[in-house]
């Protein structure tokens, strides 16, 4: 079984601030990690993938993520937040024992203030 | 390489109705998952597709949902007499599936369904 949670269910930073968005995981095998966001309306788009490589994972628009086995967490972290930045963001985990279904954590909401 | 396409993008019906989502999988991608969306709420896996076969339907209602993905066409999650409780927005991915390692999976920009 696996399972996500997301820690905090808002975020409120300023811009040019950083970010950090928790996240810790739960899975029976070596999983596959994945942040995806989505703006309001719109469908969700892949940020970055953990998939047993490299544990510091680069994805868009300059996130980034860490996998941290001791600590079973994932979270999300970007140096400096942008307007555009404001959207939902969700870490998912697949238990990459082939294909498999993923489970999304409940998000956490990113609001950028001026 | 247009995206994973999904139509309507919004849909209203009436209780009782039947409400069909449709989804077209990236190009060269044979393998299509949906999920749902309530409010509030992440998402939830439904079913796992490949052509002409059902792989995992274990997140599906047992009773008037259904799903399928034709040899030829998108993939349809068919909602047999909705209810109020089925408003949600529904989201399609797909995936190439290399095997062996887990894919990436593309979404759709999803249906939102409210039923009246």
């Amino acid at each position: 079984a696996q399972s996500v949670t997301q820690l905090d269910s808002h975020v409120s930073v300023s811009e040019g601030t950083p970010v950090l968005l928790r996240c810790n995981y739960s899975s029976s095998y070596s999983p596959s990690l994945f942040w995806y966001v989505q703006h309001p309306n719109k469908g969700l788009q892949l940020l970055l993938k953990y998939t047993s490589a490299a544990t510091l994972v680069k994805g868009i628009n300059g996130f980034e993520a860490e996998f941290k086995k001791s600590e079973t967490s994932f979270h999300l972290t970007k140096p400096s937040a942008h307007m555009s930045d404001a959207a939902e963001y969700f870490c998912v985990v697949s238990d990459g024992s082939g294909y498999s279904s993923l489970t999304f954590g409940k998000g956490t909401m990113l609001l950028v203030s001026p | 390489n247009a995206g994973v396409m999904q139509n309507p993008r919004h849909l209203v019906r009436r209780r009782g109705q039947e409400a069909r989502l449709r989804c077209s999988p990236m190009k060269g991608h044979s393998h299509v998952y949906w999920y749902r969306q309530l409010p509030e709420e992440g998402l939830k896996f439904m079913v796992y597709l490949q052509k002409e076969n059902i792989i995992d339907e274990s997140g599906m209602p047992k009773e008037r949902f259904s799903a399928e993905f034709p040899k030829e066409g998108p993939s349809i999650l068919r909602i047999q007499q909705v209810v109020r409780g089925d408003s949600a927005a529904y989201f399609c991915a797909s995936s190439p599936f290399s095997g062996g390692q887990t894919d990436t999976q593309y979404f759709g920009p999803g249906t939102r369904l409210t039923v009246l």
